[in-house]
């Protein structure tokens, strides 16, 4: 199974500051010299996941253009431009190239 | 507007059964890869299982032999059978819909991430 470990595992961040989170994978996620099958979803208090990226980098439909993906091969990096309060919550990575799925551990955000 | 409602949880001793139900409005669970992911409480998301349109299967490890995924095309439902249930599967269950895309030229799906979630039925395994 493809390892997908995430760090740091929480971070408090001052509004309109930026934030970064980074998942590392045990193999490449390139899938067909194509695309790198790493997706980010946002799990906000209460709420079922939303997806944020896939392909690594590029935002899914309604995401705000202050969240970016980024990385290649096996490392990979969500950043907020400027941390907003609606933006709580814990982030995750997942592997789509194999199954089994594996997400990585989770990041907590939250605001100072 | 596209929506998967899960069902069917509940409590239930250990080594009982139990069927949860992903019921989709606007969204063929037919004609999309389908997956299960569950949530134990305070802890992180894990992939279950997974059925393609054409009706491959695919599970966890841990829960191989004991959980059945499968869909009812003419009630448009996702479903997972839970056998044997173990008390550290007390979880909330989710059903996701894979986005893929045909791309012509490579004559290949590509995978756009689990676009569509359902707001998750809870399971609760204890005596």
């Amino acid at each position: 199974d493809i390892v997908m470990t995430q760090s740091p595992l929480s971070l408090s961040v001052t509004p309109g500051e930026p934030a970064s989170i980074s998942c590392r994978s045990s193999q490449s996620l390139l899938h067909s010299n194509v695309y790198y099958s790493l997706d980010w979803y946002l799990q906000k208090p209460g709420q079922s996941p939303q997806l944020l990226i896939y392909w690594g980098s590029n935002r899914a439909s309604g995401v705000p253009d202050r969240f970016r993906g980024s990385g290649s091969g096996t490392d990979f990096t969500l950043k907020i431009s400027r941390v907003e309060a609606e933006d709580v919550g814990v982030y995750y990575c997942m592997q789509g190239l194999q199954t089994p799925r594996t997400f990585g551990q989770g990041t907590k955000v939250e605001i100072k | 507007e596209v929506q998967l409602v899960e069902s069917g949880g509940g409590l239930i001793q250990p080594g009982g059964s139990l069927r949860l139900s992903c019921a989709a409005s606007d969204l063929s669970v037919s004609d999309n890869y389908m997956n299960w992911v569950r949530q134990a409480p305070g802890m992180g998301l894990e992939w279950v299982s997974g059925i393609y349109p054409g009706g491959s299967t695919y599970y966890a490890d841990s829960v191989k032999g004991r959980f059945t995924i499968s869909r009812d095309i003419a009630k448009n439902t996702l479903y997972l059978q839970m056998n044997s249930l173990r008390a550290e599967e007390t979880a909330v269950y989710y059903c996701a819909r894979d986005r893929r895309v045909y791309d012509r030229s490579a004559q290949a799906y590509y995978y756009y991430g689990m676009d569509v979630w359902g707001q998750g039925t809870t399971v609760t395994v204890a005596s």
